[in-house]
């Protein structure tokens, strides 16, 4: 079971709109709603942004947005601010037979 | 206040063991799965393993990586997970953090982590 793709990099200006894939297969995310998207800043733990493809925990700012179609998903951040810099990872559970769970490779956002 | 603290991290040689503690506050411990996740230095994130709730019958499950190295338990009376790692790697190496699944497959609270370095 191989990690998720993602974009190494994705950059914007502020108060642009970006979009980061997530690419996996058949066996994830093609087959099942639960990708769920982390927002990480350095030195810091993962914080849960999006869950069942496009919903928002409480308290998530409605700038972040997810959905999904075949074997990708897409996080899009609108009104890019200077605090959405980090590292955003996907995951999806996963029916392979060597974990329940896969992570993306893991997006680098610079706000420019 | 709803939080997770890591704890037992440290140095051990190759083929060494270590136990990792997670305790649990400001919310129905008992009642949730949890998940141990990895992330290496300057790498993404795996995916460990998780135990379910004793509603659940405490069931455990792994990745391929850690199985048969590593297992997973809980005492609910102290709201407390545990992960306890064997025969470890030098790429067993990362920081390791405990977190909750919430909603169905998704994970909303995450503790701070703590560093486990397997070297001689």
């Amino acid at each position: 079971q191989s990690a998720l793709t993602q974009p190494a990099s994705v950059s914007g200006s502020p108060g642009q709109s970006i979009t980061i894939s997530c690419t996996g297969t058949s066996s994830d995310v093609g087959n099942y709603d639960y990708v769920s998207w982390y927002q990480q800043h350095p030195g810091k733990a993962p914080k849960l942004i999006i869950y069942e493809v496009s919903n928002r925990p409480s308290g998530v700012s409605n700038r972040f947005s997810g959905s999904k179609s075949g074997n990708t998903a897409s996080l899009s951040i609108s009104g890019l601010q200077a605090e959405d810099e980090a590292d955003y990872y996907c995951s999806s559970y996963t029916s392979s037979s060597t974990l329940d769970y896969v992570f993306g490779t893991g997006t680098k956002v610079t706000v420019l | 206040e709803v939080q997770l603290v890591e704890s037992g991290g440290g140095l051990v040689q190759p083929g060494g063991s270590l136990k990792l503690s997670c305790a649990a506050s400001g919310f129905t411990f008992s009642g949730s799965a949890m998940h141990w996740v990895r992330q290496s230095s300057g790498k993404g994130l795996e995916w460990v393993g998780r135990i379910r709730s004793k509603a659940n019958s405490y069931a455990t499950a792994f990745a391929a990586s850690v199985r048969g190295r590593f297992t997973i338990s809980r005492d609910d009376s102290k709201n407390t997970a545990y992960l306890q790692m064997n025969s470890l790697k030098t790429e067993d190496t990362a920081v390791y953090y405990c977190t909750r699944e919430a909603v169905p497959d998704a994970f909303d609270i995450w503790g701070q982590g703590t560093m486990v370095t397997v070297s001689s």
